[in-house]
């Protein structure tokens, strides 16, 4: 079955950086485009970043556009979400979510999520 | 950007009822909709996509329809284990957008 496992999450001060993980398994990752998407405590879900399945197209939220930068390795089944310049409303639930067969845009199925907490 | 307005923001209703939730897209979509439904404390799960789609497992009580601007996610007769926060999603471009959300919960 499909599992997506975030990893990386913390407390981390503002302006400091942050690496997230995201380990898939039970299908082909390198067929898959992959996104991150990030939900505020007592929000609901924010898109962040889309991934395609080569790698050669990335897309941004305007709120992270300059700070995040997405990657992905799939000789090595990962994928990665480097953050930078942390602010305090980054503060959220992380969860990668893979785009769905044909419709890259539909995120069919979501991993545990890791926090991320930015605070002095 | 797309912006998704759902409503209502919540509802109470009772076993058995039928609820409907709308969505509103700021233009027109075609049928480049999902919807999900997060339960308490769990991640978000795909209900719907293409607007009335079912996602494989999804109870045949809910439904969807629509295209363009506004859409409707149904559910024919609530039962206790659908109290969660449904949330519509634009599939149209990027970037996603999704619609603030709508609180269901057992009178």
């Amino acid at each position: 079955q499909v599992q997506l496992v975030e990893s990386g999450g913390g407390v981390v001060q503002p302006g400091r950086s942050l690496r997230l993980s995201c380990a898939p398994s039970g299908f082909s990752f390198s067929s898959f485009a992959m996104h991150w998407v990030r939900q505020a405590p007592g929000k609901g879900p924010e898109w962040v970043t889309l991934i395609s399945y080569d790698g050669s197209n990335k897309y941004y939220a305007d709120s992270v556009k300059g700070r995040f930068t997405i990657s992905r390795d799939n000789s090595k089944n990962t994928l990665s979400l480097q953050m930078n310049s942390l602010r305090a409303d980054d503060t959220a639930v992380y969860y990668c979510a893979r785009g769905a067969t044909g419709w890259e845009l539909l995120l069919d199925h979501w991993g545990q999520g890791t926090l991320v907490t930015v605070s002095s | 950007d797309i912006q998704m307005t759902q409503s209502p923001s919540s509802l109470s209703a009772s076993v058995g009822d039928r609820v409907t939730i709308t969505c509103r897209a700021s233009q027109g979509i075609s049928n480049f909709l999902a919807w999900y439904q997060q339960k308490p404390g769990k991640v978000p799960k795909l209900l719907i996509y293409a607007a009335a789609t079912l996602q494989s497992g999804v109870p045949s009580r809910f439904s969807g329809s629509g295209s363009g601007t506004d859409f409707t996610l149904t559910i024919s007769s609530l039962q206790p284990e659908d109290v969660a926060t449904y949330y519509c999603q634009n599939l149209n471009s990027a970037p996603l957008t999704f619609g603030g959300g709508t609180k269901v919960e057992i009178k």
